[in-house]
């Protein structure tokens, strides 16, 4: 158990539709990212917050936004659902500012109908 | 763009053979990082290299830093069933935030 939690593990819905992922980092960590993981495929990462503020930018959409709250749960926001955006989010946490080591949650996966 | 490049993409080896999964970026990296999924969980953080030409070990796996900080290795010795999964490598490249390579995914057979 590496101490991040995410939720719900499963979700399933349908095309144009909005859905909310949501994570708790560890005890501790300030940092938190979000990755999508696509069948079979590598980790992409998505976004990085730290302490509330965005610190990283990846290869996020548009439809998909992500924040993080005063006490450090973090919420990514996909809208507009395409089939394409089924997949594997993963959330991850980490001490620090920089490339720590990161824990990551045991991710949401996301189908789109 | 940067990019961490990892092969082979999949390998398939009897159990008890060795395996070898290699990670090359395109820019010099300041540390890097080993990871480990298996089937149907998350990602493990296995190992972080920082020197170059820096070699770690953990049991039967050893895990290389290129002199020039642009490639790194990850070597199993004598593999077993428990190895199944998908390897990543993770660099800081400079931007802010680590860059995961592709992953080589390891089917071991019993």
């Amino acid at each position: 158990d590496s101490g991040v939690t995410q939720t719900p593990k499963h979700l399933i819905t349908a095309t144009g539709q909005r859905v909310t992922l949501r994570c708790s980092p560890r005890s501790g960590d300030l940092s938190v990212y979000w990755y999508q993981q696509s069948l079979d495929q590598g980790l992409q990462f998505l976004i990085q917050y730290y302490n509330g503020e965005e610190r990283a930018k990846g290869n996020i959409l548009e439809r998909f936004s992500a924040q993080q709250f005063p006490d450090l749960h973090s919420e990514l926001n996909l809208s507009s659902l395409e089939l394409g955006d089924s997949a594997l989010y993963f959330c991850a946490s980490s001490a620090g500012i920089g490339t720590d080591t990161q824990y990551f949650g045991p991710g949401t996966r996301l189908t789109v109908l | 763009g940067q990019q961490v490049m990892q092969i082979p993409q999949y390998q398939h080896v009897q159990e008890g053979e060795d395996f070898t999964t290699y990670c090359n970026s395109s820019t010099t990296l300041s540390n890097i990082q080993w990871y480990k999924q298996r089937p149907g969980g998350h990602p493990v953080f296995l190992i972080q290299l920082v020197k170059s030409g820096e070699v770690k070990k953990q049991k039967r796996l050893t895990f290389q830093f290129g002199e020039a900080k642009k490639n790194s290795s990850l070597h199993i010795t004598a593999t077993q069933t428990t190895d199944v999964g998908t390897y990543f490598c993770a660099g800081d490249t400079g931007r802010r935030a680590l860059t995961f390579g592709s992953g080589t995914r390891l089917q071991v057979q019993p």
